[in-house]
C-alpha cells in the first residue's frame, strides 16, 4: 500500500485557519470512516487528536475539527496558535487488519 | 495514564536483527481493550505502521514488512517486543511503540517517547 498523500508544509499567522489535507484512495480513506491525526512536536511523543473522521479525544482543543470527502480527509486547526507548530500525520485503516500513515505535514506559525 | 517506554540498542548491523522492548506503566498489557503497536518514522519521512500484537498473543503485520518482523508480548512483565531481521540502512528510523484504542486498534491514543535506531556498520 502507498502512503496517504499530504502536503509538505502548511503556514499561517496567528489567530487563522488552516486545512490539511491526507488524501488516499478507495482502499483506505475513502472505505472507511476510520481515519486519525496525530500532532507531533519534534523529539516528544505524537499525540492524537482527531479520531473516526472527526472525533476529539477528552482534553484536545476544539480548534481542531476533521472531516472527510471521498478519498481526502482534512484536519482543520482554527485560531492558530504558536503551540501549534508542529508536525501532523494522518492515519487510516486500510483494510485486512492493516494501517496508512500520510506522508507527514509541518505547520508553520508566522 | 498508561505509559510507554521503548528500550533497545543504540546501533543495529546490516544483516542482524534489530530488537526492541516496549514497556507498559500505569495500565495492565492484558486488558482487552487495547492492541499493542510498533510504528516508524525514518529521518525525513512519514510514520510507517508496522503491526500490531493482542494480548492473546495474535500479530498483525504490514504487509510490506511481514516476512521480516516478529512481534511477542509477555503479559507478566507487562511488555511486548519487536523483532526486525535483516536489516538494512532503509531501516534507520525513531521506532515508537504505541497502544491501539477504539476496537481492533482503530487508532493510537498513547505513544512512547521513540528510540532512534541507526542501521550502520
Amino acid at each position: 500500500q502507498s502512503a496517504l498523500t499530504q502536503p509538505a508544509s502548511v503556514s499561517g499567522s496567528p489567530g487563522q485557519s488552516i486545512t490539511i489535507s491526507c488524501t488516499g484512495t478507495s482502499s483506505d480513506v475513502g472505505n472507511y470512516n476510520l481515519v486519525s491525526w496525530y500532532q507531533h512536536h519534534p523529539g516528544k511523543a505524537p499525540k492524537l487528536i482527531i479520531y473516526e473522521v472527526s472525533k476529539r479525544p477528552s482534553g484536545v482543543s476544539n480548534r481542531f475539527s476533521g472531516s472527510k470527502s471521498g478519498n481526502t480527509a482534512s484536519l482543520t486547526i482554527s485560531g492558530l496558535q504558536a503551540e501549534d507548530e508542529a508536525d501532523y500525520h494522518c492515519c487510516s485503516y486500510a483494510g485486512s487488519s492493516n494501517y496508512v500513515f500520510g506522508t507527514g505535514t509541518k505547520v508553520t506559525v508566522l | 495514564q498508561v505509559q510507554l517506554q521503548e528500550s533497545g540498542p543504540g546501533l543495529v548491523k546490516p544483516s542482524q536483527t534489530l530488537s526492541l522492548t516496549c514497556i507498559v506503566s500505569g495500565g495492565s498489557l492484558s486488558n482487552a481493550n487495547y492492541y499493542w503497536g510498533w510504528i516508524r518514522q525514518p529521518p525525513g519521512k512519514g510514520l510507517e505502521w508496522i503491526g500490531y500484537i493482542y494480548y492473546s498473543g495474535s500479530t498483525y503485520y504490514n504487509p510490506s514488512l511481514k516476512s521480516r518482523v516478529t512481534m511477542s508480548v509477555d503479559t507478566s512483565k507487562n511488555q511486548f517486543s519487536l523483532n526486525l531481521s535483516s536489516v538494512t540502512a532503509a531501516d534507520t528510523a525513531v521506532y515508537y511503540c504505541a497502544r491501539g484504542s477504539g476496537g481492533g486498534g482503530r487508532y493510537f491514543d498513547s505513544w512512547g517517547q521513540g528510540t532512534l535506531v541507526p542501521v550502520s556498520s
